[in-house]
């Protein structure tokens, strides 16, 4: 069965210090990679998405970068992190099966960041 | 104007009473999927239920049932003899195979609290 792994859980860093997050799927291959941001109270803005190796698409202009660099790892980075990064990013996969409508994205734990 | 909306941010609903959770949406794309999440205090995003622009029958998954009318534009979930466990986050999200390529667009959810 697939898995999904997201880390670190929680995470405290100082404005204007580097990021990084991490996921990783596991039983499957060639999966869809997502990056949400979930802020306090709030849905799920999509901020990233991949469908390969070295290909992202970016939703937002933001301070944030992402990247795919083996089929079923996903990065989030940033190198200064602002006070409005701080929230609740989580990791999705879905199958590639992009031309069906019913492609249902599977999330990791998340990740609760807070800049201070 | 919102692709999804979710009118009650919070709900308070009786152990074993069933609750209804509303969600319209707003496309032109006549090919979409509408899914739902539960997201629990822990923060991970399970899915629930979906249902497709073209399917013909309401969806059901075990208790949860997707009361979906076309015309209308209403995707509401349904929650029979709710539990405590029931208590969380619920989103509404929609997937326009056509428009949205790879996104999910989620409503700003409901709290659903139930009482003992």
């Amino acid at each position: 069965s697939q898995t999904i792994h997201q880390w670190p859980a929680t995470l405290v860093q100082p404005v204007g210090s580097p990021l990084s997050l991490e996921c990783t799927v596991e039983g499957t291959s060639n999966p869809n990679l997502y990056w949400y941001r979930q802020a306090a109270g709030r849905g799920l803005q999509l901020l990233f998405y991949s469908v390969g190796i070295g290909q992202i698409s970016s939703e937002v202009p933001q301070n944030l970068s992402a990247s795919r660099p083996q089929d079923r790892q996903f990065i989030l980075s940033s190198k200064k992190l602002l006070l409005s990064d701080s929230g609740f990013y989580l990791c999705a996969w879905s199958s590639g099966e992009a031309t069906l409508a019913k492609n249902i994205q599977y999330f990791g734990a998340g990740t609760r960041l807070s800049v201070l | 104007a919102q692709k999804i909306t979710q009118t009650q941010p919070g709900m308070f609903v009786q152990e074993k009473e069933a609750v209804t959770l509303d969600c319209t949406y707003d496309t032109s794309d006549p090919s979409y999927g509408l899914f739902w999440y539960k997201q629990p205090s822990s923060g991970e995003m399970i899915f629930l239920i979906y249902q497709g622009s073209y399917d013909q029958q309401n969806a059901t998954e075990g208790r949860y049932s997707l009361n979906f009318q076309k015309a209308r534009k209403s995707a509401n979930l349904v929650i029979s003899a709710s539990q405590l466990g029931d208590s969380a986050m619920y989103f509404c999200a929609m997937r326009e195979l056509n428009f949205g390529n790879e996104k999910l667009t989620f409503g700003t959810g409901t709290r659903l609290t139930i009482i003992p």
